[in-house]
C-alpha cells in the first residue's frame, strides 16, 4: 500500500508570513509523529497524536506552532508568523505498533 | 534525561571496508533501539532494531549489539558498498505506551569505489 505522503515537498515562504504542512499517514496508522531536521542536525521531536489527540506536544519549540489531526488520519502541522529558525524538513511517521515508524519524505521548510 | 550521541561524519571508506558506527546512549528506563537510514534523495527508512539488552538487529549486512554494560548500540557491517552510502542515525524510545524517538546527529557515510 501507499507509504507516508506530506504536502508540499518545498514551501519557501517570506519571514513573518504563516505555513500549514501536511501529512497523510498510512492508512488504518492510529499513532502519527512530527518531527523536524535542522540542517547537520539530528530530528527533533515535535508532537505526538494517538487518534485524533495529541498527549504529547512536548515538543512544539514555541506557540507559533501547532498542529491537529481529524478523522483518525491527515495531520496538519501549522507555523505562523515564521522565523528564518523555522527553516527545517518536517518530517511526519505513522505507526500502527509501539516499535516501528514509517516516515513520510519530508517538508523542505525555508524562510527567507 | 534521554540522550544520544554518535560519532561525528562524514566517514569517508572504500568498497569492501569494515564499517563501525559508534552511538551511546543515556535513558531513564529501559529503551528500544534504532537505526535510521537516509539514502540520498528518500526519506528515513528503518535499519534494523533491538528492544531489550544482549539483542542484535540486522538487516541488509548491517548488525548492533544492544550492550546495556556501556550503553551503546554500535552499527557495524563487513563489508560496504557504494550503495551504503547514506546518512545513518542511531535513536531510542522509552517504553511506555508510544515510541518518541530521540535521534543521534547522523553520520555520513561515503563509500568510494
Amino acid at each position: 500500500g501507499a507509504g507516508v505522503s506530506q504536502s508540499p515537498s518545498n514551501k519557501v515562504t517570506e519571514k513573518g508570513k504563516d505555513v500549514e504542512l501536511r501529512c497523510d499517514p498510512i492508512s488504518g496508522h492510529t499513532a502519527l509523529y512530527w518531527y523536524r531536521q535542522r540542517l547537520g542536525q539530528g530530528l527533533e521531536f515535535l508532537i505526538y497524536f494517538q487518534g485524533n489527540s495529541a498527549p504529547d506536544k512536548s515538543g512544539l519549540p514555541s506557540d507559533r506552532f501547532s498542529a491537529e489531526r481529524t478523522g483518525e488520519s491527515v495531520s496538519t502541522l501549522t507555523i505562523q508568523r515564521t522565523q528564518q529558525e523555522d527553516s527545517a524538513v518536517y518530517l511526519c511517521a505513522s505507526s500502527s505498533n509501539i516499535d516501528t515508524q514509517y516516515f513520510g519524505p519530508g517538508t523542505r521548510l525555508t524562510v527567507l | 534525561g534521554n540522550s544520544v550521541t554518535q560519532m561525528e561524519g562524514p566517514v569517508t571508506l572504500s568498497e569492501e571496508a569494515f564499517l563501525t558506527i559508534n552511538c551511546t546512549y543515556t535513558a531513564t528506563g529501559y529503551p528500544s533501539l534504532f537505526w535510521y537510514v537516509q539514502y540520498p534523495g528518500e526519506g528515513l527508512q528503518l535499519l534494523l532494531k533491538a528492544t531489550k539488552a544482549d539483542d542484535k538487529g540486522s538487516n541488509k549486512g548491517f548488525e548492533a549489539t544492544y550492550r546495556k554494560e556501556t550503553t551503546s548500540f554500535h552499527l557495524e557491517k563487513g563489508s560496504v558498498q557504494v550503495s551504503d552510502s547514506a546518512v545513518y542515525f542511531c535513536a531510542l524510545s522509552i517504553s511506555g505506551g508510544y515510541n518518541k524517538l530521540i535521534f543521534g546527529a547522523g553520520t555520513r557515510l561515503a563509500v568510494h569505489p
